[in-house]
């Protein structure tokens, strides 16, 4: 079946250092990419997204290209912010689930 | 505002005692899941409904049953809690179709002693 791979952290950076946490998969066609977020405490929200392949999403300055040539999708940022400490899920639709991976630990140190 | 809620957010209990958790949306989404979430396994799918009376085995059934008798509820119904479905539980809902996301509830931590 399909599946997702991901760094497993922790990650532990200071403010403003750059971000880059590596997603790659495994699938049947092209399937669309996910980068989900959860904060402490809460569920999963949706960070960003990309439907096809060198597609880039991008949502409050992280971003993620769909890369077919690598089956990546490697989430960025610039400048980490204290408040981007979360857990990070790649996903990708498998039939009528989803698959994750097992998330990836950032912490943000001021 | 789109919303998926979860009653209750906490819950302690004992082994045994039948309980029921909760899910809604106002999306109009016709697919809802359940997820647990355990440290080190990741989230893993429940079950899964892909519209009214339509309910199908995720990947981890065993312990749990839900029901679909309307669009915007899908409850999650332990009959029999055991001390390893203490987990971390989130509904969630998409459109139908492939391919779009899904959206999650708040989660419901549940621990059963």
């Amino acid at each position: 079946g399909d599946s997702v791979t991901q760094m497993e952290g922790p990650v532990t950076l200071s403010e403003e250092a750059f971000l880059t946490i590596n997603c790659t998969y495994t699938a049947t066609g092209y399937p669309s990419l996910f980068w989900y977020v959860q904060y402490p405490g809460e569920g999963l929200q949706l960070l960003l997204k990309a439907t096809k392949a060198d597609d880039k999403g991008s949502n409050k300055g992280f971003e993620a290209t769909y890369r077919k040539e690598t089956t990546s999708f490697h989430l960025e940022k610039g400048s980490v912010q204290v408040s981007d400490s979360a857990v990070y899920f790649c996903a990708l639709p498998e039939g009528q689930n989803f698959v994750f991976g097992p998330g990836t630990r950032l912490s943000v140190l001021p | 505002e789109a919303q998926v809620t979860q009653n209750p957010r906490y819950l302690i209990t004992v082994t045994g005692k039948k309980l029921t958790v909760t899910c809604s949306q106002n999306m109009n989404h016709e697919y809802m899941s359940w997820y647990r979430q355990d440290p080190g396994l990741g989230l893993r799918q429940i079950y899964y409904s892909m519209n009214v009376e339509v309910t199908d085995k995720g990947d981890v059934p065993e312990g749990y049953k839900v029901s679909r008798k309307e669009k915007r509820n899908f409850p999650l119904i332990l009959e029999s809690p055991s001390p390893n479905q203490t987990s971390l539980y989130f509904c969630a809902t998409r459109r139908g179709g492939r391919g779009y996301e899904q959206y999650f509830g708040p989660g419901t931590r549940l621990t059963v002693t």
